[in-house]
This record gives structure tokens, sequence and C-alpha cells, in this order.
């Protein structure tokens, strides 16, 4: 079975750090570019960033809002993928979902929530 | 960055209806446009990808048209379980941008 799993969520103080993985299985992780996404309390889908397969040089893309602050990473042996995040806003409060691109994105996992409050 | 705007933003409507959704971008995005449904407190679900191509699983009352800069979900024959929130993507152009869902009600 495909399967996507986030954990590391959390609550965190505004400046603080927060490290949410994924684990990816049933599935060639190294087939696949990942992504996550994020959803804010009531709100709509965003997009946060993509880290590309080896065969794309583990390069990486980023939503503006997020760049400088987050880093996707990926550990190919390991079948994960990470999302460091770095000086935390309020506004980073979300379900943070991570997915496998397929011409598109096709499969989700069921998310990790964060929360960014003093 | 791509603007993706949905109309409409709610919808109500009756089991055994057809309904439609449309999604439109700022600017071109050829047939790279994904379609979405999700339920409160779920994860999304891929419905339809290149604007038109139905993800394995999915049943055919479920379709997608339009290129370019216009598109459209179809939902024919709602059933209760279909009442949920929909979503389109593009992943034409970096960053991937989504509409801003339509949520769809029991009338």
């Amino acid at each position: 079975e495909v399967q996507l799993v986030e954990s590391g969520g959390g609550l965190v103080q505004p400046g603080g750090s927060l490290r949410l993985s994924c684990a990816a299985s049933g599935f060639t992780f190294t087939d696949h570019y990942m992504d996550w996404v994020r959803q804010a309390p009531g709100k709509g889908l965003e997009w946060v960033g993509r880290a590309r397969n080896k065969a794309n040089s583990y390069t990486t893309e980023y939503a503006a809002s997020v760049k400088g602050r987050f880093t996707i990473s990926r550990d190919d042996s390991k079948n994960s993928l990470s999302l460091q995040m770095n000086n935390l806003k309020t506004e980073d409060t979300a379900v943070y979902y991570c997915a496998r691109a397929n011409y598109a994105l096709d499969v989700w996992g069921k998310g990790t929530t964060v929360t960014v409050s003093s | 960055d791509i603007q993706m705007t949905q109309s409409p933003s709610s919808l109500s409507a009756s089991v055994g209806d057809r309904v439609t959704i449309t999604c439109r971008a700022s600017q071109g995005v050829s047939n790279d446009l994904a379609w979405f449904q999700q339920k409160p407190g779920k994860a999304p679900k891929s419905l339809i990808y290149a604007a038109s191509s139905l993800r394995s699983g999915v049943p055919s009352k479920f379709s997608g048209s339009g290129s370019g800069t216009d598109f459209t979900l179809t939902i024919s024959s709602l059933q209760p379980e279909d009442f949920a929130t929909y979503y389109c993507q593009q992943y034409n152009t970096y960053p991937i941008t989504f509409g801003q869902g339509t949520r769809l009600e029991i009338k």
C-alpha cells in the first residue's frame, strides 16, 4: 500500500524552529518529486515547496512566504522527506501535508499540525 | 505568480444533481491542471490531473475539461459522499498555486 506518514508537529513559540518528517512506503521513493502543502485553520491549501529526485539533482523550489526560512530535504536511503522550519511566525500555523508528485500530486499523507503561538 | 480563481466559492445542490465548478488561471497553464476533493478533517484526495485525466479508482461521474486558462470540473448524479470542498491547482509554473476552493453543500 502506498503510504505517506508525517510526524514532528507541535506547539512552538514565534521565532522558534521545528523539523517535520514524512515517511514514505509502498512505492519507489527515488522516482518521485515530493512536496509539502499546508492548510491554515479554516483556510485553503497552500503549496510550500518541492524536492526533486536524484535524477534532477535534488533541487528544490519554495513558496515566497517560506523561502529563506524553510528547507526541504530528502533521504532516499530512508525513504524520508523533511521540512526544516526556522524563524517560525504565527501565520505558519497550519496542518502540513507531504504529497507525492506524479503528474500533479496524487498521494497525500494525513498531515501533522504545527501551532506557532506564545 | 499565477492566480487561480474558482467559481462559485460555494454551491448548494441536491442529491442527483449535476454540478460544474470553474477554475480560471491568470495566465495560461497549458493542461497542467489538477482537481482535488477535501472533506472536513481529512487530507485532500486527487481526482483529476492533466485537466481531464481521471485518477485510478475515481468514479467516472467526475470529469474535467479545459486548457490554457479556463477549466471545469463536472460532477454528475451527486451522492451524499460528494459533498465536500473542491480545489483546482496549476503545476505548470512555480510557485505551484491552488484555487481558493469551492464548498459544495447539500441543499
